[in-house]
């Protein structure tokens, strides 16, 4: 009973440095979607996917490229980090299409020093 | 785009007392509404998913209520324990294939 799960859980970065945060699901849902989650703030819309080989931006997309090649993975890659990108960082995945009925990994803690 | 807020923040209430957490919308043209548990730095739980034709859903103590035509959903926790201590996040679909979540609830059950 894996669900959603996301690797690595914790990460420091450089400035300037690129990562690919791991996101893989076994639950065979089409919808697959990338959170941001800073202190205080709710969590933000990164990339979501409606299914294999379709991906579209959300509300902070910016430093940020997806793709999805398989049902199973979703992987986000940051080019070139920022400090801005210091968060927490939700992978998850539904069966709805109105994105409810979600299930979230239990995220990346990036810190970009 | 959906502007989600909860009201309160931050609350903190004796153990056995009940707990009402509120969730406002501004777009009402949704199917579904869901209530998620996040426990400090955990990942989130999904506790209720309420559809719009129900209006309200159960499981066990938790509550949840939803009135589309005021853009409001009510989080009920009855005779609250210390277990229940955690953040409260309330999520709202909105265009296609997206969720606009609340800032949450953060709530402190004192034993």
């Amino acid at each position: 009973n894996a669900g959603v799960t996301q690797t690595p859980k914790f990460r420091i970065l450089k400035i300037g440095q690129s990562m690919t945060l791991q996101c893989t699901q076994d639950m065979n849902h089409n919808y697959m979607y990338w959170y941001r989650q800073d202190p205080g703030m709710g969590l933000k819309l990164i990339y979501y996917s409606v299914g294999a080989g379709i991906t579209d931006k959300g509300e902070v997309p910016n430093g940020y490229n997806v793709s999805r090649s398989t049902t199973e993975d979703f992987p986000l890659r940051l080019e070139l980090a920022a400090p801005s990108q210091t968060s927490v960082y939700f992978c998850a995945s539904s069966y709805l299409q109105d994105g409810t009925e979600a299930f979230f990994g239990q995220g990346t803690r990036l810190t970009v020093v | 785009k959906q502007e989600v807020t909860q009201i309160p923040a931050a609350l903190s209430v004796p153990e056995g007392e009940n707990l009402v957490l509120n969730c406002s919308f501004t777009d009402s043209a949704i199917y579904n509404l869901q209530w998620f548990r996040q426990d400090p730095g955990k990942g989130l739980t999904s506790l209720l998913l309420i559809q719009s034709s129900q209006r309200e859903q159960t499981s066990g103590r938790l509550n949840a209520s939803l009135d589309k035509s005021s853009g409001r959903s009510t989080l009920y926790i009855a005779a609250s324990q210390p277990g229940d201590s955690a953040t409260y996040l309330c999520a709202v679909p909105y265009g296609n294939n997206r969720l606009a979540f609340g800032k949450g609830n953060q709530v402190v059950v004192i034993p």
